[in-house]
């Protein structure tokens, strides 16, 4: 059972445009959620953050929006570089754990063009 | 200061046999989770380890078993391989459970 969903498993952006990446999630217990790229033979690393108490988080090109009724969220990269291409992963954890489980979504591999 | 370190990096074993996977974590870390990465099918959780116990337990058969040890160094152990379990499995540590986590590069297991 997929709690957290990354429907678009691709997506192409000229360079210097917006590239935006959707996420969805089942499960209303999730209260912190994360974003991870993944170059391919290295290990997914950490990109930006978001709690529940918060519907935007902005790290420079990147920003997360977080829409708690819609139980949806969205990374946007502005503008996006070729170095940006590299496969996205959605992730959230349970409010109240101490435990440090990610639930992932399956990836949206994105890929800018010049 | 050193990432997580996983080795070894690749792996190729037959149907039937068994394997084991090391990770030493982020200095300081003392939280290990393991994942295991397949095409098309995100990061599924395995297991996660704590000052060397099991604390949660992801959905895979019981030939998948882990530990951790009194440094935090942790290992994976697959037995009984099968096709299936081909797949990239990725470490994982934080400073306790709910803090950042950082993965490793990976160990990429092919079973023929």
């Amino acid at each position: 059972d997929q709690q957290v969903k990354q429907n678009s498993p691709s997506l192409s952006v000229q360079e210097g445009r917006i590239s935006i990446l959707n996420c969805d999630y089942t499960n209303s217990m999730f209260d912190y959620f994360l974003w991870y790229k993944k170059y391919p033979a290295e290990g997914p690393t950490f990109l930006i953050s978001i709690s529940s108490i918060k519907d935007k988080n902005e790290d420079g090109r990147f920003t997360v929006f977080l829409n708690k009724s819609a139980k949806h969220l969205s990374l946007h990269i502005v503008p996006s570089q070729p170095g940006d291409s590299a496969v996205y992963f959605c992730a959230a954890q349970l409010r109240g754990s101490t435990l440090g489980r990610l639930y992932f979504g399956r990836g949206t591999q994105l890929t800018v063009w010049p | 200061k050193a990432g997580v370190t996983q080795t070894p990096r690749y792996l190729i074993k037959t149907r039937g046999q068994q394997v084991t996977l090391s990770c030493s974590p982020i200095s300081g870390h003392r939280s290990v989770s393991w994942y295991q990465q397949t095409p098309g099918q995100g990061l599924q959780f395995l297991f996660e380890y704590f000052s060397e116990t099991q604390r949660n337990k992801g959905n895979f058969p019981g030939r998948f078993s882990g530990r951790q040890f009194s440094n935090s160094r942790s290992e994976m152990n697959v037995s009984t391989l099968e096709l299936g379990d081909s797949a990239l499995y990725l470490c994982a540590s934080s400073l306790a459970g709910r803090s950042l986590t950082f993965f490793g590069q990976g160990t990429r297991l092919t079973v023929v």
